[in-house]
């Protein structure tokens, strides 16, 4: 089956203590991205990849990290979270322009920094 | 970059009616406009799409219209049933290789 997994879909941290929160696709895509979810506020983009070693930043990139070291994988890190980044997190991956095409989404992560 | 904007961000309907919503843009070079569906504790799912070369694309109850020259693009539902209750969000592109979402409408439908 298709998918985009993310792991985990809950956790609770503390401030300042290093996560990540890890996402594979089983598609082949070229694309791959991270948003965070916020009442009111949408989808926002925090770094993108269009390919292997190639990532950049997205709208809010502040406190994050990212790596794409294989095709598949994604993995979205904040090495000192803060409260402020309490969020739904979504990984989506798309088969080549991530503007032109179809985004597939992960499940969610939802994270909760105290 | 990018700016769009969605409205309403809450809209209720009795079941059986139509539900419209609207995305602006400000980019006038995007050419492609994708709808997503997400419903509670899931992911957001792609319903229907336009690209730039077309005004209007039905696929069952569920039609996106495209004005480029107003740079709006509007997703419109008819015949509305319960499980079109969700969270829809219109999409653009916003600025180079990034992707610019809506703020959402959640949609509920009244049986």
């Amino acid at each position: 089956e298709a998918q985009v997994t993310q792991n985990p879909r809950y956790l609770i941290t503390v401030t300042g203590k290093k996560l990540t929160v890890t996402c594979s696709q089983n598609m082949n895509h070229e694309y791959m991205s991270w948003y965070r979810q916020d009442p009111g506020l949408g989808l926002r983009q925090i770094y993108y990849s269009m390919n292997v070693e190639v990532t950049d930043k997205g709208d809010v990139p502040e406190g994050y990290k990212v790596s794409r070291k294989e095709k598949r994988n994604f993995p979205l890190i904040l090495e000192s979270p803060s409260p402020n980044q309490t969020s739904l997190y979504f990984c989506a991956s798309s088969i080549r322009d991530g503007q032109n095409t179809e985004a597939f989404f992960g499940q969610g992560t939802r994270l909760t920094v105290v | 970059g990018e700016n769009v904007e969605q409205h309403p961000s809450t809209l209720s309907v009795q079941e059986g009616d139509s539900a419209v919503i609207k995305c602006t843009y400000s980019d006038s070079a995007s050419n492609y406009f994708p709808w997503y569906k997400q419903e509670l504790g899931k992911g957001p799912q792609l319903i229907i799409d336009i690209r730039s070369n077309v005004g209007e694309k039905k696929d069952q109850r569920i039609a996106v219209t495209l004005n480029k020259t107003a740079k709006h693009f509007s997703l419109h539902i008819t015949e509305t049933q319960p499980e079109d209750s969700a969270v829809y969000f219109c999409a653009a592109p916003g600025g180079y290789q990034k992707v610019t979402f809506g703020t959402g409408t959640k949609l509920q439908v009244i049986p």
